[in-house]
């Protein structure tokens, strides 16, 4: 069973406003993703992690930061959210172990910036 | 570069009928993953298969069933028998199999629709 947990769950804020979506996971991996899906279900990868204090961006450019200070840890940071922002955040890792590049993903944040 | 095809956006069935998602990659990679997830209304993708390249095996599990033909780059998904509860978006997806630094690279998903 996979472990891997994000908060909030849902969000509305005002424009301006900056948020941090908290995603963690128990299971031990080492990679850890953040991905981005928009109302028409196409999922964007936007940010990546293979480990404590490597970040990559993703094959979508975002305004959101990332930080990965421990290994269960990856949150992430929008300085100053717009209505452009608002869509489904889902937070995923994956591991070294028979699960070999199977990523575990969290239940997702949904935000909207009104 | 890597890319996951699945042409249709959605399809809908009545309940008991079989239905087959089709998904076709492109890679150059001769070792890579295969993946299907599902991701009902609640929001969550949910794992359901992982094959690697080298094993052509189709495989059963209860009422799904995956067909690997590399010869056509396809890895097509057939639920036979549907039922409501297998609304959901469906993903294909692809990764490289070397290295330990490779990401997914997902399909632009299929929604399923299965009326009673």
């Amino acid at each position: 069973e996979a472990d891997i947990y994000q908060t909030p769950r849902y969000l509305v804020i005002g424009t301006g406003k900056k948020i941090t979506l908290e995603c963690s996971q128990t299971m031990g991996h080492d990679k850890m993703y953040w991905y981005q899906q928009d109302p028409g279900m196409e999922l964007h990868l936007i940010h990546y992690s293979y480990g404590v204090n490597s970040t990559e961006k993703g094959d979508l450019s975002s305004e959101s930061t990332v930080s990965r200070i421990r290994t269960e840890h990856f949150p992430l940071t929008l300085e100053s959210a717009r209505p452009s922002h608002t869509s489904q955040y889902l937070c995923a890792s994956s591991g070294r172990d028979r699960h070999y590049n199977e990523q575990f993903f969290g239940p997702g944040t949904r935000l909207t910036v009104l | 570069a890597q890319k996951v095809t699945q042409a249709q956006t959605e399809i809908s069935v009545v309940e008991k009928e079989d239905v087959t998602l089709d998904c076709v990659y492109e890679t150059r990679d001769t070792t890579y993953y295969l993946f299907w997830y599902k991701q009902p209304p609640s929001g969550e993708l949910v794992f359901l298969i992982r094959r690697n390249s080298f094993d052509e095996q189709n495989e059963i599990s209860g009422r799904y069933s995956w067909n690997f033909q590399k010869s056509t780059s396809s890895f097509n998904f057939t639920i036979t028998a549907s039922q409501v509860v297998d609304s959901a978006v469906y993903f294909c997806a692809l990764s490289e199999a070397v290295s330990g630094y490779s990401t997914l690279t997902f399909g632009k998903g299929t929604m399923l629709l299965v009326s009673p």
